[in-house]
């Protein structure tokens, strides 16, 4: 078993729609989760954190973190053709601080 | 410098010889990690830092693989006698604390023939 798992996608959905993005690990000690967006050929960039169990929102994104059932997720509202994207959930474990991150789900957002 | 700088941006080597990768952090970051990227795959952990010292070298590949960090600062990732397989976008990213937001360079990509 992977210890982050995402599906894979592709991912479509039309202009202004709600995304969904899905995450589970398998590590029960793991206390923080990242999610990353990554265009084509470029570097990761932070999307959201969030810590503690319950919705976290920033501007048209949501993470979502259920650690008894050891899934976080990522939505998107009012989804833009610029949000598409592949995006990496990112999780890390108490110990020694390395992350670890998911294959990502690569989302497309039609006009 | 105002984010975290990697060099070569790209690399091509032939089968065989050694490489390396150089990653200068954000001033002041004490954690630094390295992650490669294959075509399509999601990043993979090779190694972290905590100032000089690199407590978790869990996810090196193999024993051709290795890397540095002297004062606190600048990091070398050298990968010796180069395969195929070693082919890939190595990414290095920092934090401030090792708690915290990585932040990531734009990657060497390395093609080995």
């Amino acid at each position: 078993q992977k210890e982050v798992e995402q599906n894979s996608g592709p991912l479509s959905v039309p202009e202004g729609a709600i995304a969904s993005l899905n995450c589970t690990y398998s590590d029960r000690g793991s206390q923080s989760f990242f999610w990353y967006r990554q265009y084509s050929g470029k570097s990761p960039e932070l999307i959201m954190f969030i810590y503690s169990n319950g919705d976290k929102e920033d501007g048209r994104f949501t993470a979502q973190l259920n650690k008894a059932s050891q899934y976080v997720s990522l939505l998107i509202r009012d989804s833009q053709p610029s949000d598409s994207a592949t995006y990496l959930c990112a999780v890390k474990a108490g110990r020694n601080n390395d992350m670890r991150f998911g294959a990502g789900t690569r989302l497309t957002v039609k006009p | 410098g105002a984010g975290v700088s990697q060099s070569p941006s790209n690399k091509v080597t032939e089968k065989g010889k050694d490489v390396e990768l150089r990653c200068d952090p954000i001033s002041g970051h004490t954690a630094l990690y390295w992650y490669r990227q294959s075509l399509g795959q999601g990043l993979e952990f090779l190694i972290y830092f905590q100032g000089n010292s690199a407590p978790d070298k869990s996810g090196l590949p193999s024993d051709r693989f290795s890397a540095e960090r002297t004062g606190g600062s600048v990091s070398t990732l050298t990968i010796q006698r180069t395969q195929q397989e070693d082919s890939a976008v190595y990414l290095c990213a920092s934090s401030l604390l090792p708690e915290g937001i990585q932040y990531f360079g734009a990657g060497t990509r390395l093609s080995v023939l």
